[in-house]
């Protein structure tokens, strides 16, 4: 069964710093990959998925992530960071079912 | 703009008391879900469905787990005999094609007492 690993609980920048949380996956083939952000008492927004095509996929937000098949992985990454940015980030699977990782909480520092 | 929406937001219940968790999906999505998130804890896939019938459950989605597509609109989660443990926020979700951009209500949190 596919799985979701994002090693960082918890990440601090600030405000304006570039971000970049870390995703990898186990799955035999390549799975559909997403991004969620949940904001404190709120359900999960879809930052931006990965199908096929293009490893560089933009989403919302300014948020953009790379698949990289060699190395397993599907971090996101956003060059600027704003305040509102801060919440819980999942990385997640999608193959026979979907996987989400535990999540990384973002704070954003003024 | 389209929405999941879910009732109640928030169900206190007994041990071992039945509950029915609703979701009214985005109204031409084919493909309904719902996951789960103990306080805390990650999100957790519990079930998909499509065309009327459960199209992958996970090892949570045991006996006690139930869904359904009563009508044209409405899915619910019903849990027959609550458990402590069963005490998380229930999200359901859905897509117009299996895995694509899902799209998630606010959630429903349950407390078992």
């Amino acid at each position: 069964a596919q799985s979701v690993t994002q090693p960082d609980i918890h990440i601090t920048v600030s405000e304006g710093a570039s971000l970049e949380l870390r995703c990898n996956y186990s799955y035999g083939a390549t799975p559909y990959l997403f991004w969620y952000v949940q904001s404190p008492g709120q359900g999960l927004q879809l930052l931006l998925k990965y199908f096929s095509g293009d490893t560089l996929v933009q989403g919302i937000k300014g948020f953009e992530a790379e698949f990289k098949r060699s190395q397993s992985s599907f971090n996101l990454r956003k060059p600027s960071v704003h305040w509102s940015d801060a919440a819980e980030y999942f990385c997640a699977v999608a193959a026979n079912d979907m996987r989400f990782g535990a999540g990384t909480r973002l704070t954003v520092k003024p | 703009e389209p929405e999941v929406t879910q009732t109640p937001s928030h169900q206190v219940t007994q041990m071992g008391q039945e509950v029915i968790l609703r979701c009214v999906p985005i109204s031409n999505h084919l493909y309904f879900y719902w996951y789960r998130q103990i306080l805390g804890q990650k999100v957790e896939f519990l079930v998909s469905f499509y065309n009327n019938e459960i199209s992958e459950k996970s090892e949570i989605f045991d006996d006690q787990f139930s869904v359904e597509r009563p009508d044209g609109s409405n899915f619910t989660l019903k849990i027959r005999s609550t458990k402590l443990e069963d005490s998380a926020m229930y999200f359901c979700a859905s897509s117009g094609r299996e895995y694509n951009e899902q799209f998630f209500g606010p959630g429903t949190r349950l407390t078992v007492l």
